[in-house]
């Protein structure tokens, strides 16, 4: 069975700053997927970043980036030049390369302090 | 176009009433998803179709009744609800591919009373 961690309950970070959520994840499987997606307060959970476990590059998307250790299963997500409406919960999620379903881990609720 | 809309946007019932939730989308997805989330927890999977057939059910009790009409239609039928069932309940959609991004709608909040 596959299982999703995130250790930080509820994080805070200045406006502008720089915050690193962690994951990590336990799988015997080779080839999957991982993501993070974002939920504000009374809105729509929409992906952030999304990783291919079989490539070695850290994904990007503007001010959000991944630290994916593949050896060390560890999936981090930066936010640099935080913004108001970061603040949301962030949830990590492992898809599995075959089947449709996603694990997700319990989610950080992150606030931009203005 | 990446949406997926869900009505109602709010239901309140009893515990006696029959109704649906509904969800659509119209990217193409040959998967959908029904999800039941309490406040600051993760979604938990309920049901998965996948063309338009039942794959996964997680142990859901029966009165929640699921049915996809169409490639595009997911609805999710409630029945004699107790209240620990009041949650957001999120649909969401894929492509039938491996490691697809799951694409949620904005949820149907629901309170049983």
């Amino acid at each position: 069975a596959q299982t999703v961690t995130q250790s930080q309950p509820e994080m805070s970070v200045q406006e502008a700053e720089t915050v690193t959520l962690s994951c990590t994840y336990d799988t015997s499987e080779n080839n999957y997927y991982l993501f993070w997606y974002k939920q504000p307060p009374s809105r729509q959970m929409i992906l952030v970043i999304r990783q291919e476990a079989y490539k070695q590059q850290n994904a990007t998307e503007n001010r959000f980036s991944v630290n994916f250790q593949k050896a060390a299963k560890s999936f981090s997500l930066k936010i640099s030049d935080s913004q108001l409406g970061d603040t949301a919960m962030y949830f990590c999620a492992f898809g599995m390369n075959t089947g449709n379903q996603f694990y997700f881990g319990t989610g950080t609720s992150l606030t931009v302090i203005p | 176009d990446t949406e997926v809309t869900q009505t109602p946007k709010h239901l309140v019932m009893g515990m006696t009433n029959k109704k649906s939730l509904k969800c659509e989308q119209h990217m193409g997805h040959r998967a959908m998803y029904w999800y039941k989330q309490k406040a600051k927890k993760p979604p938990e999977l309920m049901f998965v179709y996948s063309y338009e057939k039942l794959s996964i059910n997680e142990s859901v009790p029966s009165r929640f009744s699921p049915e996809c009409p169409n490639s595009s239609l997911l609805n999710l039928h409630l029945h004699a609800l107790q209240p620990e069932d009041s949650a957001l309940y999120l649909c969401a959609s894929s492509l039938l591919r491996e490691g697809e991004t799951q694409y949620f709608g904005p949820g149907t909040r629901l309170l049983v009373l």
